[in-house]
């Protein structure tokens, strides 16, 4: 079954530093990966995404992220953190086997800003 | 547009009854999923409907059920309801399956 992880449990890094969170995954066909953020209270969010192409994408709000096809994974990252980062982020995966939609999510990472 | 819209946000059951969760797709979102998230599991696949047909389904007991109407809307059912089916329930859609999917607030549902 295809698999998703997340190293880092728990980050916390001050205002301004860099960021990178690691996502690897199990699955050998052809996907589609996400990354998602769930600020405190509110709903999922899609940060950004990876169909096919420039294995470089950028997001929202500053993010981006790399897809190393070699590793399975699909970090993610940002040069410059803000205190309004502080939300709990997750890798997602989507193989592509024209049977639809069916995430399979990574743990989470929460990630912690200080002022 | 409006977003996906999950009612009720908050539901309180006991154990054995049964309950339904609805949820509205963003317009023309044909593709409808269901997880469930607890703070032991995290995030787990429930199911998904494209076009009224069930297209897949998580490793989840037949108790968990669900169905999508000719509109799109989705409803998803527990019966026999356990405490461990406390959880955040949340819905997603999408315009069509391997496209990004968009999540609802989701509803809160607690088994006591």
């Amino acid at each position: 079954a295809q698999s998703v992880s997340q190293h880092n449990h728990h980050v916390i890094l001050s205002e301004a530093a860099s960021l990178e969170l690691g996502c690897n995954y199990s699955y050998g066909g052809t996907v589609n990966l996400f990354w998602y953020v769930q600020y405190p209270g509110q709903h999922l969010q899609l940060l950004l995404k990876y169909f096919s192409g420039d294995p470089l994408v950028k997001g929202i709000k500053g993010f981006e992220a790399e897809f190393i096809k070699s590793k399975f994974s699909f970090n993610l990252r940002k040069p410059s953190v803000q205190w309004s980062d502080t939300a709990e982020y997750f890798c997602a995966v989507n193989e592509v086997t024209g049977g639809g939609n069916k995430l399979t999510f990574g743990t989470g990472t929460q990630l912690k800003v200080e002022l | 547009k409006a977003g996906v819209t999950q009612t009720p946000r908050y539901l309180i059951k006991t154990r054995g009854q049964q309950v339904t969760l609805s949820c509205s797709p963003i317009s023309g979102h044909r593709s409808v999923s269901w997880y469930q998230q607890t703070p032991g599991q995290g995030l787990q696949f429930l199911f998904e409907y494209f076009s009224e047909t069930q297209r897949n389904k998580g490793n989840f007991p037949g108790r968990f059920s669900g169905r999508q109407f000719s509109n799109s809307r989705s409803e998803m059912n527990v019966s026999t309801l356990e405490l461990g089916d406390s959880a955040l329930y949340l819905c997603a859609s999408s315009e069509d399956p391997n496209t990004e999917a968009f999540f609802g607030q989701g509803t809160r549902l607690t088994v006591v």
